[in-house]
This record gives structure tokens, sequence and C-alpha cells, in this order.
């Protein structure tokens, strides 16, 4: 059974910090792995996709690396900004390396950017 | 680009009603997910469908069922409603072979979701 845990569960910074979200799972047999962004009482946004055979995906100033064998995953975001506050979730498949699977998310890193 | 399509947006019912819920995944997409989201708590997996096949069932209670039409749209339909049953439900899509019968990306795309509250 796949589990993900998120660490920190909070974090308040100023503008303009680099900062990193950690995710750990449990089952590293997976096809790929996501991060999301929710907004209070919102959908999810799909942030990054990384594919198993990848070891980080980028887009704008985000940035995902990804570690199979120790079962980790960072999301690292430059130059922080008030409009990044939200919850980042990261999920896990939980169906082996197999497309299609569900997914197990983490608790989510509730993120504070100050002005 | 289009994205997942769920209705309605907001539901209220009361205890022991039926409800239905409708999700319409991005074209060409062949995975159907269904997510269910309490209050201060991740997301927790129901069910999914694969080419209008059920391909995978989780906590999903049994007064709940759902299904996947021709046209590749998905209902989720809740009866005996609980208090406890008062959530965000989400569906999601993705691609897990593309048009050549090769593997897809197989990115789960979320729907906006439905607010169902239980009075």
């Amino acid at each position: 059974k796949q589990e993900v845990t998120q660490i920190p569960a909070a974090l308040s910074v100023p503008e303009g910090e680099n900062l990193v979200l950690n995710c750990s799972f449990t089952d590293s047999a997976i096809y790929n792995l996501q991060w999301f962004r929710q907004d209070p009482g919102k959908g999810l946004t799909s942030l990054l996709l990384i594919q198993s055979s990848q070891r980080e995906q980028t887009s704008g100033r985000l940035n995902a690396s990804l570690d199979k064998s120790s079962g980790r995953s960072t999301l690292y975001i430059a130059a922080s900004q008030p409009g990044d506050s939200a919850t980042y979730l990261c999920a896990a498949p939980s169906g082996g390396e197999t497309s299609g699977s569900r997914l197990t998310f983490g608790e989510g890193t509730q993120l504070t950017v100050n002005p | 680009a289009a994205g997942v399509i769920q209705s309605p947006r907001h539901l209220i019912k009361e205890k022991r009603e039926t409800a239905t819920l409708k999700c319409y995944p991005i074209p060409r997409h062949d995975t159907v997910y269904w997510y269910q989201q309490g209050p201060g708590q991740d997301p927790q997996f129901l069910i999914s469908f694969y080419e209008k096949m059920q391909s995978d069932k989780g906590s999903i209670p049994d007064r709940f069922s759902a299904q996947q039409f021709s046209d590749y749209h998905s209902e989720l339909n809740m009866s005996s409603l609980e208090l406890g049953d008062s959530a965000l439900y989400f569906c999601a899509s993705s691609l897990r072979f593309n048009l050549a019968g090769g593997p897809g990306l197989d990115e789960q795309f979320f729907g906006p979701g439905t607010r169902l509250t239980v009075l």
C-alpha cells in the first residue's frame, strides 16, 4: 500500500525566498509522480509530472526532482511570490509501475509567502 | 485547452436523499477517476474506469455507485446520504495509451470539483 508523507506541513516565508518542499513515498515501483497546487476550497492544478525514467522536471520557477530508489521527491520554488501561497500536494500512484493507477496523496504543505 | 468538466459545482441535499454527480473528461482521455476530499483532508480515491470498464475500486461506500457511459462521461450516484458525505468530489482524467497504442503520460487532470453539503 502506497503511503505519501510531506514535510513541512506548513511554511511561511518572505517574498523572494527560494524554498524546498519534500515528499517521501513508501512504494518505489511507480509509473510517475505528480505535484499539485490547491487553493482553499478549489480544485487541484497539476504543476509537474515526473515520469519514472526522469530525475527532474522544470516548469518556470518550479523544479521537481525524483529519486525512486530512496522514495523521495522535492519541489523547488525559486523567487517565491505572494501568489504562490497555496497548499502543495505530492501524489504517487499505487498500482506499481503500470499506468492508470489511483493516486495516493500526501497531506500537503501549506505555503504562505508574505509580501 | 479543454479541461475536465464537473456538474453541478455545488449541491445541497438532506440526509437520506440521493445525489448524482457528473464528470466530462478531457476529450480522448481513456481513464476517469473519482476522488473525495473531506474538510482539511487530502483527496481519497473512490473508483476509476478505463475505456468504460471499472478498473479499480477504493474506499467507496456501498451506497455509492458509478459508471462510465459510451460518450466517456461518468456519473457518481450517491444514495442514503449521510452528514459525513459532505465533501468535495473530484473527477480526474488521464491518457493511459496514445493513439498508436503506446504508453501515454498518464498525467491526471482534475476537474473543479462538486461541493456536496448534506444537511
